[in-house]
């Protein structure tokens, strides 16, 4: 069965320093990984993806996330925050011939100025 | 392309009433899904469709129904509201692969059952 776990339900951080949301997954077979986006009052966006090819993934906007297998974790990071990075953030799980994804509680990330 | 469209964007409903939230979608994708997202629950998977005439249940199908007779529409109907489906809903397709492939969705509707 699959499941993710996302460690924080609040990052705040201030604008210009570093960014890390993270992220726990369990899967019985190899998964693909996800990180979507919300803005307030917006649909889901993707940032980016891991589906077993290079396990450092880059993404939209700065982002990237790298896959952990031995951790089993696929944490978000960013290197230096803007004011336009608040919003919710979600790690995703799915696996391959599953038409199932199960979605993490998600980050809220408050950006200060 | 408009991408994945929903309507309406916001609703309000007395305890026992139906409505049918509708999905549509212009970019051909096989699949296609109904999520409820709740504070603190991030994101749940309600049903989800396959391809034109196969539906299947996800984690909290209960008090909903879903049928798919095109390739672009994939309503949800509610047969007899309840404030436990007070909730913001998603849509959302994706290509062959479903849940393994990038998902677009929709902006939602905001659903209050009173």
């Amino acid at each position: 069965a699959q499941s993710v776990t996302q460690l924080d339900s609040h990052v705040s951080v201030s604008e210009g320093t570093p960014v890390l949301l993270r992220c726990n997954y369990s899967s019985s077979y190899s998964p693909s990984l996800f990180w979507y986006v919300q803005h307030p009052n917006k649909g889901l966006q993707l940032l980016l993806k891991y589906t077993s090819a290079a396990t450092l993934v880059k993404g939209i906007n700065g982002f990237e996330a790298e896959f952990k297998k031995s951790e089993t974790s696929f944490h978000l990071t960013k290197p230096s925050a803007h004011m336009s990075d608040a919003a919710e953030y979600f790690c995703v799980v799915s696996v391959e011939g599953s038409f199932k994804t199960i979605f993490g509680a998600g980050t809220r990330l408050f950006v200060k100025a | 392309n408009a991408g994945v469209t929903q309507t309406p964007k916001f609703q309000v409903l007395k305890t026992g009433q139906s409505m049918t939230l509708q999905c549509a979608q212009d970019m051909n994708h096989e699949y296609m899904s109904w999520y409820r997202q709740d504070p603190g629950m991030g994101l749940r998977l309600i049903h989800y469709s396959v391809g034109a005439g196969i539906t299947d249940q996800g984690e909290v199908p209960n008090g909903y129904n879903v049928s798919r007779s095109t390739t672009e529409d994939f309503p949800l109907r509610l047969l007899s509201a309840a404030p436990s489906q007070t909730s913001v809903y998603f849509c959302a397709s994706s290509g062959y692969r479903g849940g393994t492939d990038t998902q677009y969705f929709g902006p939602g509707t905001r659903l209050t059952v009173l």
